[in-house]
């Protein structure tokens, strides 16, 4: 299996613009998390995911963060209007949710920078 | 609300050397606990999973203990080795979120 899979890995943008990063979870995975990693608060949930449906979304920061399932196999985080103090690395993991001890395991990360 | 506590923050060792890193959570009722690598600038790398009934894992030279009638873990690195250098973080699991730590930043130098 290829693992979690994250693009774009690096992203530059400009205040104001719109940005969407993109996930692939592990083939038969049905969870999905987006974490946010900053060197000020360590690492975040914003979001996740169980069977496609957003179950806690209280992790993210304001209005300007979505986060959409369609299906099983791809996710998406957009971030509109973005802002220089989104700047941080996003991370997607996935994992077997049953009784809820199942490892997750982490993407490598999209580094966002937003000048 | 669960907080999790990684002590030392950083640590500088040389190189043969067995070390423990430490994390503590304050809630007890916890799925699992799981230990992560993070090297710098790349994603986390699992290293052990504990799960709540266990009392140890094991996985070449690292052992990791979960005492969780206390809310402690800590992560035995035995003969290390410069490629153990990243940051090592722990999180724990209440329902279907992983808690994390704020890590330890681990230097080994030959």
């Amino acid at each position: 299996d290829a693992g979690v899979i994250q693009s774009p890995r690096h992203e530059v943008t400009e205040m104001g613009q719109e940005v969407t990063l993109r996930c692939k979870p592990i083939s038969g995975h049905n969870s999905l998390f987006w974490y946010r990693q900053t060197m000020m608060r360590g690492l975040e949930l914003l979001i996740y995911f169980n069977n496609n449906v957003p179950i806690d979304d209280s992790g993210m920061p304001e209005d300007r963060f979505s986060a959409k399932m369609p299906n099983a196999s791809f996710s998406t985080l957009k971030i509109q209007p973005s802002e220089p103090r989104d700047s941080a690395v996003y991370f997607c993991a996935s994992s077997l949710q049953g009784t809820g001890s199942y490892e997750q395991y982490f993407g490598p990360g999209t580094r966002l920078t937003v000048t | 609300k669960q907080e999790v506590t990684q002590i030392p923050a950083a640590l500088s060792v040389p190189e043969g050397e067995n070390l423990v890193l430490n994390c503590s959570f304050t809630d007890s009722a916890i799925y699992n606990l799981q230990w992560f690598r993070q090297d710098p600038g790349k994603g986390l790398t699992s290293l052990l999973l504990i799960q709540s009934s266990q009392r140890e894992q094991t996985s070449g030279r690292l052992n990791a203990s979960l005492d969780k009638s206390s809310g402690r873990s800590t992560l035995y690195i035995a003969a290390s080795q410069p490629g153990d250098s990243a940051t090592y973080l722990c999180a724990v699991k209440n329902t279907d979120k992983l808690i994390f730590g704020t890590g330890t930043r681990l230097q080994v130098f030959p």
